[in-house]
């Protein structure tokens, strides 16, 4: 099976502290995604990367930057967390769009609460 | 983007056949219809995605309407760890997964 796996479960941070959430897969799978999660808004994307050091944009990039120098490896940072940055934050990945086997492999999540 | 349409929460069951619908109006030719589900304190998990034909797999079946303008999510046998988000997303083959647009789903509860 798919593993993805978040480095953390539970964080706790301060305000204004940079923030480093780590996300590993081990079925080289091409794209990576991470997406935060809050009661009453469901999951909003992001960012995502399709390949090696590279990253686009999704629903909601702003204060946040990500990083993938490795196939495998998708960290997203928070340059300096505000309290609206509470939340589920969760990593996903996929096998190249235009295959048979479409499916996006989620992680466990990361509970961060910025204080 | 399309979007798409489900009851809040659904109740069931156990051991007995739970159906979950989704209206999606405004679906293209090219949108597929993606189901996941969310276990409580787990992040989301696939369950089936089709195009126009009717799908099956070992988790559940996929009942697409004649028009794709609705389906609906089948569970034959709900068991208490069916309990769980379902969420219902139209997505294009070819883009990107992460164009997926989570929405709010259904919430299945399902009682002994």
């Amino acid at each position: 099976d798919v593993k993805v796996t978040q480095s953390s479960r539970y964080l706790v941070k301060r305000t204004g502290e940079k923030v480093f959430l780590e996300c590993v897969q081990d079925m080289d799978h091409e794209n990576m995604f991470w997406y935060r999660q809050d009661p009453g808004l469901g999951l909003r994307l992001i960012y995502f990367s399709y390949d090696v050091k590279m990253k686009e944009k999704g629903d909601i990039p702003e204060g946040y930057s990500v990083s993938r120098e490795k196939k495998e490896r998708f960290s997203l940072i928070l340059e300096s967390a505000s309290t609206n940055q509470t939340s589920m934050y969760l990593c996903a990945s996929s096998s190249p769009t235009g295959t048979t086997n479409e499916k996006l492999f989620f992680g466990s999540g990361t509970q961060l609460s910025v204080l | 983007d399309a979007k798409t349409t489900q009851p809040n929460s659904m109740e069931s069951n156990e051991e007995e056949p739970v159906h979950l619908p989704c209206n999606h109006s405004t679906i293209s030719g090219t949108d597929y219809i993606h189901w996941y589900r969310q276990l409580p304190s787990q992040g989301p998990e696939y369950v089936i995605h089709g195009l126009t034909s009717n799908v099956n797999n070992r988790m559940a079946s996929l009942a697409i309407a004649e028009d794709r303008k609705s389906s609906t999510l089948i569970l034959h046998r709900a068991t208490l760890r069916d309990a769980a988000v379902y969420y219902c997303i139209l997505g294009r083959r070819g883009g990107s997964q992460g164009n997926l647009i989570f929405g709010k789903g259904t919430k299945l509860s399902v009682k002994p």
